[in-house]
């Protein structure tokens, strides 16, 4: 079946100009989640989604960053007066389910977008 | 706080195991030990997870010690394609964020 699709492959954008990246959930999956990894470097939690529940956000570096994920499914991250040191690959990752008590917590990643800001 | 301890790079023959560790000395006992993968230019690929019995799968074999403060993860033949950074993580059973450290880079050598 589908996988996780991101959306675009590729961003390049100048410094002070706000950008939105686009995720595409596993159909079916409540659980939606968005990581940044610079170059060289591990995966960063920014965010995470499930359900209709408030989104556990504690993971966002700053106020210019912000996500939110519509009807339950597609999610896009905002970045507004992108810095240089925001550029990274953007992964997002979505799950069956996050709820306390499931135990199938396996998350499926998507291509990731690759920001740079110049 | 990625609260796991990984090699930073090992090598591996091809055709042999690889054993890939990972120190979780502040595990606690509703937490789990994940595993995955990230080959170059792609994203992570989720490969095992346990919580104190070993698991094995058609990718891998999970071994857990008995205090839970260490693991080891096994490729049993090693192929070119196993080459990528391999993270352990620790996740709380009713947690949402996944920590995953810098992991351990594996070169599968021909």
């Amino acid at each position: 079946g589908a996988g996780v699709s991101q959306s675009p492959s590729n961003k390049v954008t100048e410094k002070g100009k706000d950008v939105e990246l686009r995720c595409d959930p596993i159909s079916g999956h409540t659980a939606l989640y968005w990581y940044r990894q610079s170059l060289g470097q591990g995966l960063e939690f920014l965010i995470y989604f499930q359900g209709n529940s408030a989104p556990d956000k504690s993971g966002l570096p700053s106020d210019r960053f912000s996500a939110e994920r519509t009807g339950g499914s597609v999610s896009t991250l905002t970045i507004q007066r992108t810095q240089q040191e925001d550029s990274a690959v953007y992964l997002c990752a979505s799950s069956l389910s996050g709820l306390a008590g499931e135990s199938s917590y396996e998350q499926y990643f998507g291509p990731g977008t690759r920001l740079t800001v110049t | 706080d990625a609260k796991t301890t990984q090699p930073p790079s090992m090598d591996c023959a091809e055709g042999r195991a690889a054993n890939l560790p990972c120190n979780h000395s502040t595990i606690s006992g509703n937490e789990y030990v994940y595993w995955y993968r990230q080959i170059h230019s792609q994203g992570p690929q989720y490969i095992i997870h346990g919580l104190k019995n070993n698991e094995t799968n058609e990718m891998a074999s999970l071994i857990i010690t008995e205090d839970r403060k260490s693991s080891t993860l096994i490729l049993p033949h090693a192929t070119l394609r196993d080459t990528a950074v391999y993270y352990c993580i620790v996740r709380v059973y009713t947690g949402n964020q996944f920590y995953f450290g810098t992991g351990t880079s594996l070169t599968v050598i021909p």
